[in-house]
């Protein structure tokens, strides 16, 4: 069955360090992929999107490929933040669902 | 103009009791949906409602019924609560059909402690 796999946490990080999230993907077709956000105490919020292979979905400086060949949807920051702290979850749609990944908390520290 | 919105945000319970969450939407999505989130973050899915009708019913106790009055609202119910339900519930809503690419837009959550 479509599957999501993310690396564990949590990671930690310096501020303005360099951030890489893994998330690989097994799945039938081509689904589209997410990348989910929750900070402490709140409900997730949707970071970007990608709908199809080569695509790279962006925001708050965050960005994310589609990688068809690898099946990866890798999330990536060039300079995190404090506030950037928060449970990242990855994710593609199935059958009018979303399968999600396990979660990576990420804690920066100043 | 909250998108999602879920009452109470918080709910302590003795168990054994009964208790319902309420769940409303002002996108005018198609679909809406019920998670538990356990201590350690995994999601995972309870129920899903498509225009009012039961689209998925995932494996959880059958003391927990979900009930869609309308398209916009989506309430779960919990008969005779037990320890092991404590936990986040969320409620999410999504354009259903070919919309639903555009993803979810969860509720701030229902944190939910039986005693």
């Amino acid at each position: 069955g479509n599957s999501v796999t993310q690396m564990e946490g949590p990671v930690t990080l310096s501020e303005e360090a360099f951030l890489t999230i893994n998330c690989t993907y097994t799945a039938t077709g081509y689904p589209s992929l997410f990348w989910y956000v929750q900070y402490p105490g709140e409900g997730l919020q949707l970071l970007l999107k990608a709908t199809k292979a080569d695509d790279k979905g962006s925001n708050k400086g965050f960005e994310a490929t589609y990688r068809k060949e690898t099946t990866s949807f890798h999330l990536e920051k060039g300079s995190v933040q404090v506030s950037d702290s928060a449970v990242y979850f990855c994710a593609l749609n199935s059958n009018y669902q979303l399968i999600w990944g396990a979660g990576t908390k990420l804690i920066i520290k100043p | 103009d909250t998108a999602v919105s879920q009452t109470p945000k918080y709910l302590v319970t003795q168990m054994g009791n009964d208790k319902s969450i309420k769940c409303e939407q002002n996108l005018g999505h198609d679909t809406m949906y019920w998670y538990k989130q356990d201590s350690k973050k995994f999601l995972k899915i309870m129920f899903s409602y498509n225009n009012k009708e039961l689209i998925i019913n995932e494996t959880v106790p059958n003391r927990f019924s979900p009930k869609s009055p309308d398209k916009a609202h989506l309430n779960l119910h919990i008969n005779s609560l037990e320890l092991g339900d404590s936990a986040v519930y969320f409620c999410a809503s999504s354009p259903g059909g070919q919309g639903w690419n555009y993803g979810y837009t969860f509720g701030s959550g229902t944190r939910l402690t039986v005693v």
